[in-house]
């Protein structure tokens, strides 16, 4: 049972460019919304959260849009770099629980 | 380096084996998440410990089985082992194990079960 559907599932952007991943969720219960990054080898990282008591969250290059109504939410990564080719997964907490609920996972490839 | 280590970093075994994988967590953290990554599944969480009592179960086969010790390290067991076992199995860490702390992953144990 998925939870937390994402898409696209993989990703090309030209350097410079704007990649936006975007998630979609359906358990209302959920209030925290990570956003990890995964470079082949390595364990998932976190990158940048957001509640949804916030529509969106920017740190540096990075931004989460978030839209409670549409139980929906978005990864933009601004000047996309080629450092940034990764695979992204987004994720859903619930209010009353610690496990994280992960999406199906978006591979990104930035080329110069 | 997110502090938090798993040995052994790969592991190849046969059908109707039994495995231990190993978690320390980082340090002061009392929280250590299983999950299990595969290409067909996705990332999916097992089982949580807090201070060496379980806290939650995800979905988590009955022939898999977790515990953490007194010194926090953690390890997961996997038994009657199948073919599609194989995945790459993560340890996660946190503080307290609150909704919203900041899970930090260990670089995961590849399993290959031939």
């Amino acid at each position: 049972q998925q939870q937390v559907k994402q898409s696209p599932q993989s990703l090309i952007v030209q350097k410079g460019g704007i990649s936006i991943i975007n998630c979609a969720y359906e358990n209302t219960a959920f209030d925290y919304f990570p956003w990890y990054q995964q470079f082949p080898g390595k364990g998932p990282a976190l990158l940048i959260a957001i509640r949804p008591d916030v529509s969106e969250k920017k740190e540096g290059r990075f931004t989460i849009s978030f839209n409670k109504s549409a139980k929906q939410f978005s990864l933009h990564i601004m000047d996309s770099q080629p450092g940034d080719s990764a695979t992204y997964f987004c994720a859903a907490v619930g209010a009353n629980t610690d496990k994280l609920i992960f999406g199906t996972g978006t591979r990104l490839q930035v080329f110069p | 380096d997110s502090g938090v280590t798993q040995t052994p970093k790969h592991l190849i075994t046969a059908t109707g084996q039994r495995v231990t994988l190993r978690c320390s967590p980082r340090s002061g953290d009392l929280s250590v998440y299983w999950y299990q990554q595969s290409l067909d599944q996705g990332l999916q969480f097992l089982i949580q410990y807090y201070n060496g009592e379980e806290r939650a179960k995800g979905n988590i086969l009955e022939r898999f089985s977790a515990q953490q010790f007194p010194d926090l390290h953690s390890e997961l067991n996997l038994s009657s082992l199948e073919l599609g076992d194989s995945a790459l199995y993560f340890c996660a860490s946190s503080v307290g194990g609150g909704a919203g702390e900041t899970q930090y992953f260990g670089p995961g144990t590849r399993l290959l079960v031939l």
